[in-house]
C-alpha cells in the first residue's frame, strides 16, 4: 500500500517571498507519478505540478518548482514569489502506474497563508 | 468546456437515510472516480468507473457503492448513512484510466451533512 505524508498542517510566507512543502512517500512500485494539487475556499481541486518517477529532473511550472529525491521517498514543492492567490490547502497525491491516472492517494494537507 | 459537475452542492440528511450525489464528467472523459474528505481523515479513494464498470475500489464499507451510464455520468449512493459520513464527496474525471492521461479534473464537490 502508498502512504503519503505531509507533515506540515500549516505553513505562512510572506507575499513576494518562497516557501516549501514537505511531502514524503513511500511505495515499492518503482513506475509512479507524484502530483502537487491545491485547494483554494472555493474546494475545486486544481493540478499545481506532476513528476514522473522515472525523470530525474525536476518538474517547474512558472512560480512552482519541486525537489524529487526518488531514492529517499522525498517530494517537496516550492513556490516562489509568493502571491496572496496561492493562499490554500495543497495536497502531495501519489498515483501508481499500473492502477492508472483516476486513482490517487492523498496525503493530509498543508494550509499554506499568504501574508501582504 | 465545461468543467466537472457535481450536484447537489449541499446536502443535509438525517441518520439512517440514504442519499444519491451525481457526477457529470467532462464532455469526452470516461473514467470518474470519487473521493471522500474529511478533516480527520483527508482524501480517501472511494472507487473509479470507466466505461460502466467499477475499476478500482477503496477501503470503505459495503453502504458506499456507485455507478456509471452509458454517458459516462456517474452517480454515488451512501445508505443507512452516520454521522461519520459527513463529508465533502469530490468527483474527478479523466480521459480514460491509461496513465499517459495523468491529469485528474476535480469538481467542486458535494457537502454532505448528517445530523
Amino acid at each position: 500500500a502508498q502512504t503519503v505524508t505531509q507533515s506540515q498542517p500549516e505553513m505562512s510566507v510572506q507575499e513576494a517571498e518562497t516557501v516549501t512543502l514537505s511531502c514524503t512517500y513511500d511505495t515499492s512500485e518503482n513506475n509512479y507519478y507524484l502530483f502537487w494539487y491545491k485547494q483554494p475556499p472555493s474546494r475545486q481541486m486544481i493540478l499545481v505540478i506532476r513528476q514522473e518517477a522515472y525523470k530525474q529532473q525536476n518538474a517547474t511550472e512558472n512560480r512552482f518548482s519541486v525537489n524529487f529525491q526518488k531514492a529517499a521517498k522525498s517530494f517537496s514543492l516550492k513556490i516562489s514569489d509568493s502571491q496572496l492567490g496561492d493562499t490554500a490547502m495543497y495536497f502531495c497525491a501519489f498515483m501508481n502506474f499500473l492502477t492508472g491516472a483516476n486513482n490517487l492517494f492523498f496525503g493530509t494537507g498543508t494550509r499554506l497563508t499568504v501574508i501582504p | 468546456k465545461a468543467g466537472v459537475t457535481q450536484t447537489p452542492r449541499y446536502l443535509i440528511k438525517t441518520r439512517g437515510q440514504q442519499v444519491t450525489l451525481s457526477c457529470s464528467p467532462i464532455s469526452g472523459h470516461r473514467s470518474v472516480s470519487w473521493y471522500q474528505q474529511t478533516p480527520g481523515q483527508g482524501l480517501q479513494f472511494l472507487f473509479e468507473y470507466f466505461s460502466e464498470t467499477q475499476r478500482n475500489k477503496g477501503n470503505f464499507p459495503g453502504r458506499f457503492s456507485g455507478r456509471q451510464f452509458s454517458n459516462s455520468r456517474s452517480e454515488m449512493n451512501v445508505s443507512t448513512l452516520e454521522l461519520g459520513d459527513s463529508a465533502l464527496y469530490l468527483c474527478a474525471s479523466s480521459l480514460t484510466p491509461e496513465t499517459v492521461n495523468t491529469e485528474a479534473f476535480f469538481g467542486q464537490g458535494t457537502r454532505l451533512t448528517v445530523v
